[in-house]
């Protein structure tokens, strides 16, 4: 079965410090990771995937599948990334693909 | 773009009550899925069709919750009769397509169930 494992269920940082949010993740075979992201009052909305290894926001994620992990860092954190954060991973499960979130952490950057 | 739709925003019900939620998706995509998230939680895939077939229903408690999308376009998630564990947020979301490399879901803005 797939699990994703999000340790910190609240993150607190000030401006301008770097913050990483954790995901570690179980599943058997070659998985997807996501980090999808809720802006207060927002819907629930895609931030990044690891196969586009792209930077979004100044956010970008590595997967690591020695250490079965995909955390998410940002050098300098703002304001206006307060959020909840959600790691997901993407399985074959039961025969059909499956997204599976984590429980989330809240970030909240303080001026 | 059109978001996904979602309706109502708000429910309040008694237990033991039925409860029916709507969704209406992006136009043109073809999967559509229910999640369920109960406060302080991920969301929890209850349900995911591909057009108007069940491609997952291994989390849905069938013998209270239902759903359907008739017509392979918008989609309505029952709940009978409910209990108090059912209290959450219903998210709908869509994609274009199912399956690996399709994972960019769209979510509506969910309702939220209150049973009392």
């Amino acid at each position: 079965a797939q699990r994703v494992t999000q340790p910190e269920k609240l993150l607190s940082v000030f401006k301008g410090a770097p913050v990483e949010l954790k995901c570690n993740y179980s599943y058997s075979g070659s998985p997807e990771l996501f980090w999808y992201v809720q802006y207060s009052r927002q819907r629930l909305q895609l931030l990044l995937r690891h196969i586009s290894r792209e930077s979004i926001k100044g956010f970008t994620a590595d997967l690591n599948k020695g250490e079965t992990s995909f955390h998410l860092k940002k050098p300098f954190a703002q304001e206006e990334d307060s959020a909840m954060y959600y790691c997901a991973l993407s399985g074959a499960q039961g025969g059909s693909e499956k997204l599976v979130f984590g429980k989330g952490t809240k970030l909240t950057v303080n001026p | 773009e059109a978001g996904v739709a979602q309706s109502p925003r708000y429910k309040i019900i008694e237990k033991r009550q039925s409860v029916a939620f709507w969704c209406n998706p992006i136009s043109g995509h073809a999967t559509l899925y229910w999640y369920q998230q109960i406060l302080g939680q991920g969301p929890k895939l209850l349900i995911q069709f591909q057009n108007n077939g069940v491609v997952d229903d291994s989390q849905l408690p069938k013998d209270r919750f239902s759903a359907e999308r008739l017509k392979g376009v918008d989609s309505t998630l029952k709940i009978q009769p409910a209990k108090l564990e059912d209290s959450a947020v219903y998210l709908c979301a869509s994609s274009l397509r199912w399956g690996r490399g399709n994972e960019k879901l769209f979510f509506g803005s969910g309702t939220q169930l209150s049973v009392l």
